[in-house]
C-alpha cells in the first residue's frame, strides 16, 4: 500500500546546529504537508506545498517538494530550544476521500 | 473561534471493556478523522467521515469503529479492548477533508 517514509527517526543537535528531515512517498502526491508536535502536544499544521519543486520559508524553517512530488525536505536553519518536538509529513491517500497518510515523525532534541 | 474538542482527556479501560471517544470540530468542518498515535507507529489513519459517511477506512480490525452526526460530531468506539489498544487517540477536522488538518488535544487511552 501507499507509504510515507521519514527519516532520519531521531535527531539530537547543539543548539546553533542545522537540522533537516526527509520524506519519501512510495506515490506521487498532489501535496505535501507538514506538521510539528511538541512533547505532550498534538500535531500543529505548520505549511502545505503544491507544486512541483517548490521552496517556501518560515523564518528559519524552509521546506521543499520535489521535482517528482514524491519527495520533501525540511530544513531548519540554527536551531533553538524551542524547535524541540516531532516533526511529520504528511501526504494524501489515494482518491480524495480526506485520508492523509503520515510519516513516522523525526524527533528533534536540542541541546542548549 | 473554539479550536477541536476531545473528550474524555485520559480513560484507564480494562482488557474486554469497550470506549467510546468523543470529538467536537471546529464549527463549519465537516470532515473529521480520527488517528491513532503509538510511539513506535507513529500516526495510523483510523477513519476518515465527511457529512455523515465513512469515506475511508484504515487498516484496524472491526473492533474500532465510528460515526458522525449531522451537526459534524463525532464519536469513535472500540469493543473488547485488548492490551495494544493502548494509544493516544486524535481526532483532526478540516473543511471538506484533504486540507490543512486541525488536531484535538486527543483521548489518552491505557488499557490494563
Amino acid at each position: 500500500g501507499q507509504q510515507v517514509m521519514q527519516i532520519p527517526q531521531y535527531q539530537h543537535v547543539q543548539e546553533g546546529e542545522d537540522f533537516t528531515t526527509y520524506c519519501n512517498s512510495s506515490t506521487t502526491l498532489s501535496n505535501i504537508q507538514w506538521y510539528k508536535q511538541r512533547p505532550g502536544g498534538h500535531p500543529v499544521f505548520l505549511i502545505q506545498l503544491v507544486k512541483s519543486g517548490e521552496v517556501k520559508k518560515q523564518k528559519r524553517l524552509t521546506f521543499q517538494f520535489g521535482e517528482a512530488k514524491k519527495n520533501s525536505s525540511l530544513h531548519i536553519t540554527a536551531t533553538q530550544t524551542t524547535d524541540v518536538g516531532t516533526y511529520f509529513c504528511a501526504g494524501p491517500g489515494s482518491g480524495n476521500t480526506g485520508k492523509l497518510i503520515f510519516g513516522q515523525g523525526t524527533t528533534l532534541q536540542v541541546k542548549p | 473561534k473554539a479550536g477541536v474538542t476531545q473528550t474524555p482527556r485520559y480513560l484507564i479501560k480494562t482488557r474486554g471493556q469497550q470506549v467510546t471517544l468523543s470529538c467536537s470540530p471546529i464549527s463549519g468542518h465537516r470532515s473529521v478523522s480520527w488517528y491513532q498515535q503509538t510511539p513506535g507507529q507513529g500516526l495510523q489513519f483510523l477513519f476518515e467521515y465527511f457529512s455523515e459517511t465513512q469515506r475511508n477506512k484504515g487498516n484496524f480490525p472491526g473492533r474500532f469503529s465510528g460515526r458522525q452526526f449531522s451537526n459534524s460530531r463525532s464519536e469513535m468506539n472500540v469493543s473488547t479492548l485488548e492490551l495494544g489498544d493502548s494509544a493516544l487517540y486524535l481526532c483532526a477536522s478540516s473543511l471538506a477533508g484533504g486540507e490543512k488538518l486541525f488536531f484535538g488535544s486527543g483521548t489518552q487511552l491505557s488499557v490494563l
